[in-house]
């Protein structure tokens, strides 16, 4: 069975104060590795995808990156509006759907 | 503007009563997909579908029914046979050619159990 586990559940960090998040998967021929950013009460909002081991993709602050068996979402310098819910989904690819993660929770504190 | 509206975005329901979620998308996607949302689980499957008139149950049907009579359109009714209904629902597309797999969701429907 295909799963995705995230770690760790909630992170505090101080503005300014870089870190990562961890997305582990086991899906059966990854087609895609996808992180998502969702604010209290909205629906989530796509921020990357990935598609092979050693890929990496940036935005702001945020950079992803994608092993053979996990991605992470680096934070460089946050600030206080970083703070959400960051979602990992994976694909085995076709038309199968997306199996998320249950999500990191980052708070950034000026 | 292209994108997915959910409608309503507060719902109360009595035990016993069946309701209905609108989600309406005119971005052409032709996959549509029901999630629910509880604090600390993540996003769970419940319903899906790539074409009109068809659809395919997800990790946690029961208690939930669909339809897909339009490509914009993908109703979800919660019965009173969901016993615990309380929850936040995302519905979400794609585009079926696509294999970037990247969902658009909509803002989500709560719906509370009184």
């Amino acid at each position: 069975e295909d799963q995705v586990t995230q770690s760790p559940e909630a992170l505090r960090l101080q503005e300014g104060e870089s870190s990562s998040l961890n997305c582990s998967y086991t899906v059966s021929g990854l087609r895609g590795l996808f992180w998502y950013r969702q604010d209290p009460g909205k629906g989530p909002e796509f921020l990357f995808t990935l598609y092979s081991a050693g890929e990496e993709k940036e935005k702001e602050r945020l950079k992803a990156t994608l092993t053979k068996k996990e991605s992470f979402l680096h934070i460089t310098a946050p600030k206080p509006e970083d703070s959400a819910t960051y979602l990992c989904a994976s694909t085995g690819g076709g038309n199968t759907p997306l199996v998320f993660g249950k999500g990191t929770r980052l708070s950034v504190i000026a | 503007d292209g994108g997915i509206t959910q409608s309503p975005k507060y719902l109360f329901r009595k035990e016993g009563q069946n309701v209905t979620l609108s989600c309406e998308q005119n971005l052409n996607h032709d996959a549509m997909y029901w999630y629910r949302q509880d604090p600390g689980q993540g996003l769970r499957l419940i319903y899906y579908s790539q074409i009109v008139n068809d659809f395919q149950k997800g990790d946690i049907a029961e208690g939930y029914s669909v339809s897909r009579e339009k490509k914009e359109s993908f109703p979800l009714t919660v019965t009173s046979a969901q016993k615990n209904p309380t929850a936040f629902y995302l519905c979400a597309s794609r585009n079926q050619g696509a294999w970037t797999g990247e969902l658009f969701f909509g803002e989500g429907s709560r719906l509370t159990v009184l």
